[in-house]
């Protein structure tokens, strides 16, 4: 049973517009988001994280919305750039246990 | 300063034999993680190290995949009588602190074959 769910499999995107990459999540326990990046044969990297008393967190061109009451955050792009191109994970942490759980991946494509 | 290691960095074994993969978290980092991410899949939790504290063992598939973290620093996962569907990348990661607002820090992966 996926707690974490992208359901979206690849996404492209044009350089220079924006990326918005979509997770929904099942369990309300959950009390901190993240998203992570993964270039082919390196380990993934964190980017941008959210706790769930939040609705917004911006970090440069990266921004994460969360939506509880739908159990849907999202991660925005903008612009997009060639270098954007990777592998995006959600994850997400429970608030009474240690273990992270992850997404299955969404795969972004920046077009020039 | 180093981030995590691993190593193998591939590993290629005939079905039925042990493998050992190795992590070094990057130092003073209390918590270590164990994930593997099978072709087309996303990472799978498989096992979670926080300092003299019993290890969280709920990812691990089968009996026959077991981890130890000696002196709260190096780990192995060691994978018993291999079969072809253990064939992925592990990855190892570590933070300052279990699922504390402290974001994991992945290592490059151990590439596992099974022929």
């Amino acid at each position: 049973d996926q707690q974490v769910k992208q359901n979206s499999p690849s996404l492209s995107v044009q350089e220079g517009r924006i990326s918005i990459l979509n997770c929904d999540y099942t369990n309300s326990m959950f009390d901190y988001f993240l998203w992570y990046k993964k270039y082919p044969a390196e380990g993934p990297t964190f980017l941008i994280s959210i706790s769930s008393i939040k609705d917004k967190n911006e970090d440069g061109r990266f921004t994460v919305f969360l939506n509880k009451s739908a159990k849907h955050l999202s991660l925005h792009i903008v612009p997009s750039q060639p270098g954007d191109s990777a592998v995006y994970f959600c994850a997400a942490r429970y608030s009474s246990a240690s273990k992270i759980i992850f997404g299955s991946g969404t795969r972004l494509s920046i077009r020039p | 300063g180093a981030g995590v290691s691993q190593s193998p960095s591939n590993k290629v074994t005939e079905k039925g034999k042990d493998v050992e993969l190795r992590c070094d978290p990057i130092s003073g980092h209390t918590a270590l993680y164990w994930y593997r991410q099978s072709l087309g899949q996303g990472l799978e939790f498989l096992i979670y190290f926080q300092g003299n504290s019993a290890p969280d063992k709920s990812g691990l598939p089968s009996d026959r995949f077991s981890a130890e973290r000696t002196g709260g620093s190096v780990s192995t996962l060691t994978i018993q009588r291999t079969q072809q569907e253990d064939s992925a990348v592990y990855l190892c990661a570590s933070s300052l602190a279990p699922g504390g607002v402290y974001e994991q820090y992945f290592g490059p992966g151990t590439r596992l074959t099974v022929t």
